[in-house]
């Protein structure tokens, strides 16, 4: 079964401050891939999400991500955090095989912004 | 407004008493699904149904039952809970196929404290 592996649990930056998030995944074949957002005491949101074409996506709030397919990766970034930014990331995977719309999450990593 | 609506928000019961956590959607979803949500694990899929009269087991189905009799309610079942079954709950659907367009939408989430 295929995972998704998210490295940093917790990441603690300064407002300004640049952000990469790492999501791994282990599935082999063609992959559709997202990121979602979880703010504290909040339902989950998209952030973004990659199905084809341009490896390099860009979602709400000033969010982007790269996938690399080389890598089995999908690492989200944002080149200065913001307070409001603090909140749970969540990547998650979806095998584009006849797997419908199943999502595997990873375990996500928590970030505080510190203003 | 487009929504999934879970009652309740916060559910304190005691082991052994069965319990129902209800979900619905007003979206025509065919496709829902009930995750858990565990610190440092992520979400994991309990169970999910593609259509009415149609549901299949996620990750972690142990301890819990579902039915989709109608397509707009999902809900989860716990026939006797446990403490290990003390989690956050979430519910969410999409158009069957159109994960691509659309992402999952879920509910604003059900915590439960069994003691």
């Amino acid at each position: 079964a295929q995972s998704v592996s998210q490295h940093n649990h917790h990441v603690i930056l300064s407002e300004a401050a640049s952000l990469e998030l790492g999501c791994n995944y282990s599935y082999g074949g063609t992959v559709n891939l997202f990121w979602y957002v979880q703010y504290p005491g909040q339902h989950l949101q998209l952030l973004l999400k990659y199905f084809s074409g341009d490896p390099l996506v860009k979602g709400i709030k000033g969010f982007e991500a790269e996938f690399i397919k080389s890598k089995f990766s999908f690492n989200l970034r944002k080149p200065s955090v913001q307070w409001s930014d603090t909140a749970e990331y969540f990547c998650a995977v979806n095998p584009n095989n006849n797997a419908g719309n199943m999502l595997t999450f990873g375990g996500g990593t928590r970030l505080m912004v510190k203003p | 407004e487009a929504q999934v609506t879970q009652n309740p928000r916060y559910l304190i019961t005691v082991t052994g008493k069965k319990l129902t956590v209800t979900c619905s959607q007003n979206m025509n979803h065919e496709y829902m699904s009930w995750y858990r949500q565990d610190p440092g694990l992520g979400l994991r899929q309990i169970y999910y149904s593609m259509n009415v009269e149609v549901t299949d087991k996620g990750d972690v189905p142990e301890g819990y039952k579902v039915s989709r009799k109608e397509k707009r309610n999902f809900p989860l079942i716990l026939e006797s809970p446990s403490p290990n079954q003390t989690s956050l709950y979430f519910c969410a659907s999409s158009p069957a196929g159109a994960l691509a367009n659309y992402g999952y939408t879920f509910g604003s989430g059900t915590r439960l404290t069994v003691v």
